[in-house]
This record gives C-alpha cells, structure tokens and sequence, in this order.
C-alpha cells in the first residue's frame, strides 16, 4: 500500500487475554520494525524483519511476545496473557533497501490498554 | 546503550514565534532522524540528517556530529506545529540498527 496500515487503531482487553496486533507495510519495503511507546515516552525497539527473517527479538520484553513475518509482507506482533504493563502505543514501521533505507515510516499505531 | 536527551521538555509558542529544538547524544551515531507526532499520534518523519544541515520550508535541522547534538528549528511556527518532537539515533557500531529515541520535545502552538 501506499502509506503503513495497522489494525485494530485501538485495542481494549483484560488482564490475561491474547491479543494480535497487525501490520501492512508499504509495499516496496523489505525491512518492518515493531516498537512499544508508553504514554509520556518514546517508541522504544522491539524487534525487527528483514523481508521474513527476524534476526533480532532483543528487545521484545518476555517470551509473551511475539512477532511473524511468514511471507515477507503482513506481520502480526501477539501478546499472550495480557498485562497491565502492557497498556502502550504499538508502532510499526518500514523501510526500504537501498537509497532511503534508514529512512522509516511509521504507521498510526495501535494503542493497546489491559485492564 | 546510547542515550538521547532533549530539551526542552515542553515549550509554549505564540503563533509566529521562532524556536530551536536540541537533541544531545552519548555515542557516535550514523543515523539521526526527527519526528513529529500529532495530536492524532501520528509520526511523521522530519527530516534524516546524521550530519549537515537541512531546509524543508519554515523547518531546517543541523546535526553536528562530532560535537553528538542536533538542533531542530521552526521558524513562523503555526498552531498546526502542535505535537511532540522526537529525535531519533542509530549507534554508529558494528551492527546496529535499532533506532534509539529521545523523551521528546512536546511543543504547543497558541493562536
């Protein structure tokens, strides 16, 4: 697509729910990053792909989370048993290889809250 | 890890007024990058500058890299100006890629 698509805009569960968080990179671009902000803060990193490889999860915060690229487009970043602390901003973004490839783009987020 | 400071925190404009934005950083970085997000919680991408200097309309942005700050300025500054502004770094080491963001300067416009 034109522009990063995520979905759903916004996401309200309970304590202990699954939740999967989706992502629509723009079409071109092989790289797709996932981030978490918290309110008041900055996107802090997640993990990444590089088209489907994902050859950093570092920074996903417990093993609850996770990400998958299957076929080197759409990616869904899944909570399993919802936290509290969970409750954030989940950005997307993409970049391209080559000229403009540190250039992100980010989508409009995800705003995630756990109660 | 790098650390990313900004300040101001938060800033007050009257519509017109002119402001400079910093960004200091703790380590060489070869990536450097300025956000805008919107009240809607959008991130815009300002501007990618690990060095130099830019110009995009009543924006511009100076990186002095050896120095590790970048200054973001906005001059005639509008209510849509409104927002936080992030600056954004990539550690300059082997292998990094991860971009690191600042607290972020939130900036209201009042007409």
């Amino acid at each position: 697509g034109a522009g990063v698509s995520q979905s759903p805009r916004y996401k309200v569960t309970k304590r202990g729910q699954d939740v999967t968080l989706r992502c629509d990179p723009i079409s071109s671009h092989a790289t797709l990053y996932w981030y978490q902000q918290a309110l008041g803060q900055g996107p802090e990193f997640l993990t990444y792909f590089n088209y489907e490889a994902q050859p950093d999860k570092s920074g996903l915060p417990s093993d609850r989370f996770s990400a998958e690229r299957p076929e080197g487009s759409i990616s869904t970043l899944t909570i399993q048993r919802t936290e509290q602390r969970d409750s954030a901003m989940y950005r997307c973004a993409s970049s391209p290889t080559g000229a403009g490839a540190n250039v992100l783009t980010f989508g409009a987020g995800s705003r995630l809250t756990v109660l | 890890g790098i650390q990313v400071e900004q300040s101001p925190p938060d800033l007050i404009l009257q519509e017109g007024a002119n402001s400079t934005l910093r960004c200091n950083f703790s380590d060489s970085v070869n990536n450097l990058q300025w956000f805008h997000q919107n009240p809607w919680g959008q991130l815009i991408n300002l501007f990618y500058i690990p060095s130099g200097t830019k110009q995009n309309g009543r924006l511009s942005a100076t990186t002095v890299a050896t120095e590790r700050y970048s200054l973001l300025y906005i001059s005639s500054s509008q209510t849509t100006d409104s927002g936080v502004y992030f600056c954004a770094v990539v550690y300059s080491g082997a292998g990094s890629y991860q971009l690191t963001f600042g607290k972020g300067t939130k900036l209201s416009v009042i007409p």
